[in-house]
């Protein structure tokens, strides 16, 4: 069985500062891929990265940057100089490579940026 | 086409009442996904189609819930003798690939 953690349940951060939201994962699978989504208060999850297993660099896109380590499955996710506009519930979320490529999601951390 | 639509938005019904969502999902994907989602937490595998075929089913997914995807195209999703367990969002993803990409939900209320 699959399972992700998201051991935050809500952040807060003042404007500029920079947050790092944490994700560990378990699966017995040696192919998987992890994806983050952002949910805005409008409710529509938004795809912001798929990592599969194989490849551990860390990316970076913009103020956004990941960091897989497949030793302790973790896949956490940090936001530079963070903005009001980051504000919204982040989930992290693991699909094996077989089966049906259904998604296991976390329970999603909120993320507060004030003014 | 730009992206996944879902139809209603939002429903509020009367306990036992039947209901029924629609999902359009990205043309040319033949992928199609519904989760649940309840309040303080991710959303949760429904049912898989590929193309018209409902490959797998959750067991979330009670007697009172049946899917459809009739020509491979649109899904939609019934629920009979709604419960106020029921309420939640209700989401559809589509894909071609391993990426998936999920509609705005609809938000379910039972009263």
């Amino acid at each position: 069985a699959q399972k992700v953690t998201q051991a935050q349940t809500e952040i807060s951060v003042v404007e500029k500062e920079d947050v790092t939201l944490d994700c560990v994962y378990e699966t017995r699978d040696t192919t998987y891929y992890l994806f983050w989504y952002k949910q805005p208060p409008s409710g529509e999850l938004v795809f912001l990265i798929r990592r599969n297993s194989f490849d551990e660099q860390n990316e970076i896109s913009g103020r956004y940057s990941w960091n897989f380590q497949k030793s302790t499955s973790s896949f956490n996710f940090t936001i530079t100089a963070s903005q009001v506009v980051d504000s919204a519930v982040y989930f992290c979320a693991l699909q094996m490579n077989s089966g049906y490529s259904t998604l296991t999601f976390g329970k999603g951390t909120m993320l507060l940026v004030s003014p | 086409d730009t992206g996944v639509s879902q139809n209603p938005r939002h429903k509020i019904t009367k306990r036992g009442q039947n209901v029924t969502f629609r999902c359009d999902p990205i043309s040319e994907h033949n992928r199609l996904y519904w989760y649940r989602q309840t309040l303080g937490q991710g959303p949760e595998f429904l049912t898989y189609f590929q193309n018209e075929a409902q490959l797998e089913k959750s067991r979330l997914l009670s007697d009172r819930f049946s899917a459809e995807r009739p020509k491979g195209s649109f899904s939609t999703l019934e629920i009979q003798r709604t419960e106020q367990g029921d309420s939640a969002m209700y989401l559809c993803a589509s894909s071609a690939n391993n990426e998936q990409y999920f509609g705005p939900g609809t938000r379910l209320t039972v009263t």
